[in-house]
């Protein structure tokens, strides 16, 4: 949907370890935002960017990072990976800050 | 806190009945009311939303109905369909880029 790719699509590492999830999209929309989702939480925000090199924090955003070095591409980095950080973490893009946002397929994190 | 809540984890219905799933939300700052569709594997898919100076929006089968002094909204789904089985989640946002979503409702529909 909306040309949204998340990679990878699962990963499995330990606590401690750097990740880095990517986010690219092809619709050229100015908004960009990383959720995480749990049991019994829904999504919840964790950062968002609403354009290149603009981000601010979210909801859940301690132990996270984000970057948008162009348009198209929104990276999550976890510095220093913790159990507590296991989730899928989904991507999502919107024209504009007011109106619905467009969803990838999630990317699966494990960290033991 | 948890602004958005939705109290139902799950709820059947059978097929051509009317399904209404409900949602409610603390926070009077909300200006826009959003439902998402889930299956497995896959990202959440808008589906409809409304504004708070409405009461009611329609899309098809779909029709979305807003309460703000209860602060309640629901999705009336007419007629449900085995396709519709899904989560739905229920989105409110304010100040443009903050989102809070409830926790979901598993929709199953029986044949």
């Amino acid at each position: 949907d909306a040309g949204i790719t998340q990679s990878p699509r699962h990963k499995v590492t330990e606590t401690g370890t750097p990740v880095t999830l990517r986010c690219h999209q092809t619709e050229n929309h100015r908004y960009m935002y990383w959720y995480r989702q749990d049991p019994g939480h829904g999504l919840r925000l964790i950062h968002y960017s609403y354009g290149v090199k603009d981000t601010d924090k979210g909801e859940v955003s301690d132990g996270y990072s984000v970057s948008r070095s162009k348009t198209e591409d929104f990276l999550l980095t976890l510095e220093s990976a913790t159990s507590s950080q296991t989730s899928v973490y989904f991507c999502a893009t919107a024209p504009g800050g007011n109106q619905p946002q467009h969803f990838g397929d999630g990317t699966r994190l494990s960290i033991l | 806190d948890q602004q958005v809540k939705q109290n139902s984890p799950s709820l059947s219905v059978q097929e051509g009945r009317i399904s209404i799933l409900n949602c409610d939300y603390t926070n009077s700052m909300f200006d826009y009311f959003l439902w998402y569709k889930k299956y497995p594997a896959e990202g959440p898919t808008f589906l409809i939303s409304i504004s708070s100076i409405k009461d009611k929006n329609e899309d098809g089968r779909f029709t979305v109905f807003l309460n703000k002094s209860a602060k309640h909204l629901s999705l009336h789904i007419v007629p449900s369909q085995p396709g519709d089985s899904a989560v739905y989640f229920c989105a409110a946002l304010y100040n443009n880029n903050d989102m809070r979503f409830g926790a979901g409702t598993r929709l199953t529909v029986k044949p």
